[in-house]
Parts: C-alpha cells; sequence; structure tokens
C-alpha cells in the first residue's frame, strides 16, 4: 500500500471547522483514501472514503487534490467529542480484499 | 443494528496458556479481519476471511497464532503457549465484501494481558 504522511497532533477551537491534511504522493490510480478515528481505546471508527471525487457524509467531508497526491479531512463543527487520533490510510483496489495498513496518525484536540 | 462483537472484553492469563478470542461480525459481512494493537500505535493486520475461507495470513507473527472462521460467520483467534510479547487489543473488523471501496467495522478489541 502506498504510504501517508500526517502531522502528529493538531488543535482546534471547539465549534470551528478541523481540517487534517494528508499526503499520499506515491498513490496509485485505484487506491482509495480512507479515513478512521479513534477514541481513547475505543475501536477505530470509520469516517469517510473517496476514490477521485470529494465526498461528504453526516460526519465529515474529504477533499482529494486533482492530482491525488494529497488530501484533506474536514470536520466542519468540531465538538469535544472528536478529540482523537485520526488515521488516513490508501488502500489498493482490487477484488480480494486488502487489509488496512495504519501509520501514527494525527491526535486532534479540541479545545474548549 | 448490531455492531461487531468480541469476547471476552478482557483476558488475563499465565504465560504458556492457549488462549481463544471470539469475533461476531455484523450480520451477513462476508469479510472478517484481525488486527493486533500495541499500545500508542495503530493496528496491525493479522489475518483475514471471505467467508469461512482464510484469504490471508500473512500478519499472523508465528505459528503459535492461528485462525478460523469455520461457518463463515463468528471467527476464533486462537494463541498457543502465550508469551508476555503476546500481550496487546486484539480488534476484530467485518466488512460487508472484500474489495477496496467497502469500509471495515471494528469491535471493541479484547485486552490480552499474559502474566
Amino acid at each position: 500500500d502506498a504510504k501517508t504522511t500526517q502531522p502528529p497532533s493538531m488543535d482546534c477551537a471547539e465549534g470551528r471547522a478541523a481540517n487534517l491534511p494528508c499526503n499520499h504522493s506515491t498513490i496509485s490510480g485505484n487506491e482509495y483514501v480512507y479515513w478512521y478515528r479513534q477514541i481513547h481505546s475505543q475501536g477505530p471508527q470509520y469516517i469517510i472514503h473517496g476514490l477521485k471525487n470529494n465526498e461528504t457524509n453526516e460526519m465529515a467531508s474529504l477533499i482529494i487534490t486533482e492530482d491525488r497526491k494529497s488530501s484533506t479531512l474536514i470536520l466542519p463543527h468540531a465538538t469535544l467529542r472528536d478529540t482523537a487520533v485520526y488515521y488516513c490510510i490508501v488502500r489498493v483496489g482490487d477484488n480480494y480484499g486488502q487489509n488496512f495498513v495504519f501509520g501514527p496518525g494525527t491526535r486532534l484536540s479540541v479545545l474548549p | 443494528g448490531a455492531g461487531v462483537s468480541q469476547s471476552p472484553r478482557y483476558k488475563v492469563t499465565k504465560r504458556g496458556q492457549d488462549v481463544a478470542l471470539r469475533c461476531d461480525p455484523i450480520s451477513g459481512h462476508v469479510s472478517l479481519y484481525w488486527y493486533r494493537q500495541a499500545l500508542g500505535q495503530g493496528p496491525e493486520f493479522l489475518t483475514y476471511f471471505n467467508y469461512e475461507a482464510q484469504q490471508d495470513k500473512s500478519g499472523l507473527p508465528n505459528d503459535r497464532f492461528s485462525a478460523e472462521r469455520p461457518e463463515g460467520s463468528i471467527s476464533t483467534l486462537t494463541i498457543q503457549r502465550t508469551e508476555q510479547r503476546d500481550s496487546a487489543m486484539y480488534r476484530c473488523a467485518s466488512s460487508l465484501f472484500s474489495g477496496a471501496s467497502y469500509e471495515q467495522y471494528f469491535g471493541p478489541g479484547t485486552r490480552l494481558t499474559v502474566t
């Protein structure tokens, strides 16, 4: 799998948008970008994923650059409960199901 | 609906004992994955199944680790002759189908402590 680079930590004020960057400069054309988060010792929670187009769901938006070498996860109105480690993962697309390779992620702290 | 469940949630065992960790995936999910997570790190892949077939076991650290999913639903991860270095959180995930476009849903994990 292509590797990703994320800042180790970020702060965000409560109520503001949190923008979490991810670099994946070696991504291939059939690799998806996934975002998960992990709160304390809970299991990783799926947030969103995309291939080429920007995506939005009830949790977040995913903005993928045109060259696909980087992406940004946007939490539009961060709350204290969004404090977590956020993982950006790229995953090869084929029919045989690939595991996720988790890096160290970004520790987001939402401050009151 | 019910998510992925795992049991036991906590397991303390003595070095040299065998342990069996259970995963109950989301109903109807074809693919089931096992991961191991050390404190402060992201999950690390161990093995995965499509239905009852073990598709990839490249992440299993050694032959003391094995997994099965005999009826294509519940899965068991077995660690024989446990060692202290096996202490970790063991996580199970499932997805509707295999393939990169299908997200995985994780269970709460089993925290294994080998004394």
